[in-house]
Protein backbone atom coordinates (compact mmCIF):
# COMPACT_ATOMS: atom_id res chain seq x y z
CA UNK A 1 0.00 0.00 0.00
CA UNK A 2 1.50 3.21 -1.11
CA UNK A 3 0.43 5.93 1.30
CA UNK A 4 2.81 8.48 -0.96
CA UNK A 5 2.41 8.82 -4.63
CA UNK A 6 5.34 10.40 -6.68
CA UNK A 7 5.33 11.44 -10.13
CA UNK A 8 6.60 11.47 -12.66
CA UNK A 9 9.55 8.99 -12.31
CA UNK A 10 12.07 10.24 -14.74
CA UNK A 11 12.67 13.96 -16.15
CA UNK A 12 14.98 15.58 -18.58
CA UNK A 13 15.50 19.18 -18.48
CA UNK A 14 17.42 21.55 -20.06
CA UNK A 15 19.89 23.88 -18.36
CA UNK A 16 18.14 26.35 -16.84
CA UNK A 17 14.82 25.01 -16.81
CA UNK A 18 12.20 24.19 -13.98
CA UNK A 19 11.76 21.08 -12.95
CA UNK A 20 8.65 20.40 -11.23
CA UNK A 21 8.31 16.52 -9.06
CA UNK A 22 4.53 16.40 -7.83
CA UNK A 23 3.36 14.41 -4.44
CA UNK A 24 0.04 13.46 -2.84
CA UNK A 25 -0.11 11.44 0.01
CA UNK A 26 -3.69 9.58 1.96
CA UNK A 27 -2.57 9.52 5.36
CA UNK A 28 -4.15 12.51 7.38
CA UNK A 29 -1.58 11.94 10.11
CA UNK A 30 1.26 12.70 8.13
CA UNK A 31 2.29 15.86 9.21
CA UNK A 32 5.60 17.04 8.12
CA UNK A 33 7.04 16.52 4.36
CA UNK A 34 10.38 16.54 3.33
CA UNK A 35 12.46 15.94 0.14
CA UNK A 36 15.69 14.20 -0.08
CA UNK A 37 18.17 14.53 -2.79
CA UNK A 38 20.11 11.57 -3.80
CA UNK A 39 23.55 10.78 -5.53
CA UNK A 40 24.70 7.54 -7.33
CA UNK A 41 26.17 5.35 -4.88
CA UNK A 42 25.02 7.44 -2.27
CA UNK A 43 22.59 7.74 0.73
CA UNK A 44 19.61 10.17 0.44
CA UNK A 45 20.20 13.34 1.87
CA UNK A 46 17.57 16.17 3.44
CA UNK A 47 17.21 18.80 0.32
CA UNK A 48 13.96 20.82 1.86
CA UNK A 49 11.19 20.00 4.25
CA UNK A 50 7.67 22.04 5.10
CA UNK A 51 4.91 21.22 7.99
CA UNK A 52 1.52 21.98 6.12
CA UNK A 53 0.81 25.33 8.27
CA UNK A 54 2.91 26.59 5.47
CA UNK A 55 1.95 26.97 1.90
CA UNK A 56 5.36 27.46 0.38
CA UNK A 57 9.08 27.56 1.29
CA UNK A 58 12.11 28.51 -0.39
CA UNK A 59 16.06 27.64 0.14
CA UNK A 60 18.22 28.89 -2.03
CA UNK A 61 16.99 27.59 -5.51
CA UNK A 62 14.15 24.77 -4.09
CA UNK A 63 11.35 25.40 -3.61
CA UNK A 64 7.81 23.36 -1.97
CA UNK A 65 4.80 24.25 -2.78
CA UNK A 66 1.85 23.08 -0.59
CA UNK A 67 -1.78 21.98 -1.06
CA UNK A 68 -3.18 20.90 2.40
CA UNK A 69 -6.74 20.42 1.16
CA UNK A 70 -5.71 18.71 -1.84
CA UNK A 71 -3.34 16.71 0.03
CA UNK A 72 -0.64 17.34 -2.91
CA UNK A 73 2.92 19.20 -2.25
CA UNK A 74 5.37 19.60 -5.09
CA UNK A 75 9.52 20.52 -5.70
CA UNK A 76 10.47 23.49 -7.82
CA UNK A 77 14.24 23.76 -8.79
CA UNK A 78 14.47 27.02 -10.21
CA UNK A 79 17.44 27.75 -12.59
CA UNK A 80 18.53 24.17 -12.57
CA UNK A 81 22.27 23.56 -13.18
CA UNK A 82 23.87 19.50 -14.81
CA UNK A 83 24.40 19.35 -10.83
CA UNK A 84 21.00 19.03 -9.74
CA UNK A 85 20.74 15.90 -11.57
CA UNK A 86 19.82 13.13 -9.21
CA UNK A 87 17.16 10.96 -7.80
CA UNK A 88 14.53 12.88 -5.95
CA UNK A 89 12.70 11.50 -3.31
CA UNK A 90 9.48 12.97 -1.47
CA UNK A 91 8.62 11.40 1.53
CA UNK A 92 6.07 12.13 4.65
CA UNK A 93 6.11 11.55 8.69
CA UNK A 94 3.58 10.71 10.77
CA UNK A 95 2.65 12.76 13.55
CA UNK A 96 3.65 11.50 16.67
CA UNK A 97 0.62 12.54 19.06
CA UNK A 98 -1.13 9.44 20.27
CA UNK A 99 1.98 6.78 20.00
CA UNK A 100 1.94 5.73 16.26
CA UNK A 101 4.75 4.10 13.84
CA UNK A 102 7.52 6.38 13.00
CA UNK A 103 9.53 6.49 10.47
CA UNK A 104 9.83 8.08 7.00
CA UNK A 105 7.02 7.29 4.27
CA UNK A 106 8.74 7.95 0.74
CA UNK A 107 7.68 8.35 -2.81
CA UNK A 108 8.77 5.90 -5.32
CA UNK A 109 11.24 8.70 -6.36
CA UNK A 110 12.26 10.87 -9.58
CA UNK A 111 15.21 9.97 -11.47
CA UNK A 112 16.48 13.70 -12.82
CA UNK A 113 18.24 14.66 -15.45
CA UNK A 114 19.22 18.43 -16.07
CA UNK A 115 21.31 18.83 -19.74
CA UNK A 116 23.96 21.37 -20.22
CA UNK B 1 32.76 12.80 13.07
CA UNK B 2 31.55 10.09 10.55
CA UNK B 3 27.77 10.35 11.25
CA UNK B 4 26.26 7.04 10.07
CA UNK B 5 28.68 4.36 8.90
CA UNK B 6 27.55 1.20 7.54
CA UNK B 7 29.43 -2.14 7.33
CA UNK B 8 30.07 -4.04 4.83
CA UNK B 9 29.52 -1.97 1.69
CA UNK B 10 29.05 -4.97 -0.53
CA UNK B 11 28.12 -8.36 0.28
CA UNK B 12 26.94 -11.27 -2.17
CA UNK B 13 25.06 -14.44 -0.13
CA UNK B 14 23.74 -18.00 -1.17
CA UNK B 15 20.45 -18.71 -0.73
CA UNK B 16 20.11 -19.69 2.75
CA UNK B 17 23.03 -18.00 4.27
CA UNK B 18 22.87 -15.60 7.02
CA UNK B 19 24.54 -12.57 7.67
CA UNK B 20 24.13 -9.01 9.86
CA UNK B 21 24.39 -5.50 8.95
CA UNK B 22 25.87 -3.12 10.93
CA UNK B 23 25.24 0.30 11.76
CA UNK B 24 26.95 3.10 13.77
CA UNK B 25 26.19 6.47 14.12
CA UNK B 26 28.46 8.64 16.55
CA UNK B 27 26.09 11.65 16.72
CA UNK B 28 24.06 10.39 20.27
CA UNK B 29 20.78 9.96 18.26
CA UNK B 30 18.29 8.32 20.15
CA UNK B 31 16.03 6.74 16.98
CA UNK B 32 17.80 4.64 14.17
CA UNK B 33 15.76 2.98 10.97
CA UNK B 34 16.99 0.50 8.40
CA UNK B 35 15.37 1.22 5.20
CA UNK B 36 15.57 -1.01 1.81
CA UNK B 37 15.80 0.72 -1.45
CA UNK B 38 14.64 -1.18 -4.61
CA UNK B 39 14.20 -0.04 -8.17
CA UNK B 40 11.62 1.99 -9.03
CA UNK B 41 10.48 1.47 -5.35
CA UNK B 42 11.57 3.96 -3.10
CA UNK B 43 12.98 3.53 0.84
CA UNK B 44 10.80 1.26 2.45
CA UNK B 45 10.93 0.95 5.98
CA UNK B 46 11.97 -2.73 7.57
CA UNK B 47 12.62 -2.06 11.20
CA UNK B 48 13.67 0.60 13.25
CA UNK B 49 14.33 1.99 16.91
CA UNK B 50 13.51 4.51 19.53
CA UNK B 51 16.38 4.18 22.02
CA UNK B 52 18.49 1.71 23.06
CA UNK B 53 17.12 -2.10 23.79
CA UNK B 54 14.23 -1.06 21.99
CA UNK B 55 12.67 -2.11 18.39
CA UNK B 56 9.65 -2.25 16.39
CA UNK B 57 8.53 -3.68 13.00
CA UNK B 58 7.95 -0.77 10.03
CA UNK B 59 6.44 -1.72 6.99
CA UNK B 60 8.49 -4.47 5.21
CA UNK B 61 10.08 -6.38 8.38
CA UNK B 62 9.25 -10.16 7.10
CA UNK B 63 12.94 -12.39 6.80
CA UNK B 64 14.54 -9.73 8.83
CA UNK B 65 15.73 -9.20 12.97
CA UNK B 66 16.95 -6.25 14.53
CA UNK B 67 18.73 -5.48 17.91
CA UNK B 68 20.08 -2.18 19.32
CA UNK B 69 21.87 -3.27 23.01
CA UNK B 70 23.88 -0.33 22.26
CA UNK B 71 22.85 3.62 21.52
CA UNK B 72 25.07 4.16 18.61
CA UNK B 73 24.66 0.79 16.85
CA UNK B 74 21.65 -0.60 14.68
CA UNK B 75 22.38 -4.60 13.46
CA UNK B 76 20.29 -5.72 10.96
CA UNK B 77 20.09 -9.50 10.75
CA UNK B 78 18.90 -11.95 7.47
CA UNK B 79 18.83 -15.36 9.21
CA UNK B 80 18.48 -17.53 6.22
CA UNK B 81 18.26 -15.35 2.72
CA UNK B 82 16.68 -15.43 -0.37
CA UNK B 83 16.90 -13.83 -3.24
CA UNK B 84 14.16 -11.31 -2.85
CA UNK B 85 16.34 -9.73 -0.48
CA UNK B 86 18.61 -8.54 -3.14
CA UNK B 87 18.38 -4.93 -2.29
CA UNK B 88 20.41 -1.48 -1.33
CA UNK B 89 19.87 -1.27 2.54
CA UNK B 90 20.07 2.51 4.30
CA UNK B 91 20.56 3.15 7.60
CA UNK B 92 19.44 6.31 9.18
CA UNK B 93 19.21 8.53 12.58
CA UNK B 94 17.87 11.33 14.17
CA UNK B 95 17.37 12.90 17.29
CA UNK B 96 13.84 12.28 18.86
CA UNK B 97 13.51 15.86 18.79
CA UNK B 98 14.18 16.60 15.43
CA UNK B 99 11.69 15.37 13.62
CA UNK B 100 13.39 16.05 9.88
CA UNK B 101 17.05 15.25 10.89
CA UNK B 102 17.28 12.03 9.26
CA UNK B 103 21.17 11.22 8.64
CA UNK B 104 21.56 8.20 6.33
CA UNK B 105 24.51 5.69 5.89
CA UNK B 106 25.77 5.41 2.37
CA UNK B 107 24.27 2.48 1.77
CA UNK B 108 25.37 -1.38 1.82
CA UNK B 109 24.87 -3.64 -1.43
CA UNK B 110 23.51 -7.03 -0.83
CA UNK B 111 23.04 -9.65 -3.53
CA UNK B 112 21.59 -13.11 -3.03
CA UNK B 113 21.85 -15.47 -5.39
Amino acid sequence: QQQVKQSPQSLIVQKGGIPIINCAYENTAFDYFPWYQQFPGKGPALLIAIRPDVSEKKEGRFTISFNKSAKQFSLHIMDSQPGDSATYFCAASPTLIGGGADGLTFGKGTHLIIQP
Amino acid sequence: NAGVTQTPKFRVLKTGQSMTLLCAQDMNHEYMYWYRQDPGMGLRLIHYSVGEGTTAKGEVPDGYNVSRLKKQNFLLGLESAAPSQTSVYFCASRFGTVRYGYTFGSGTRLTVV
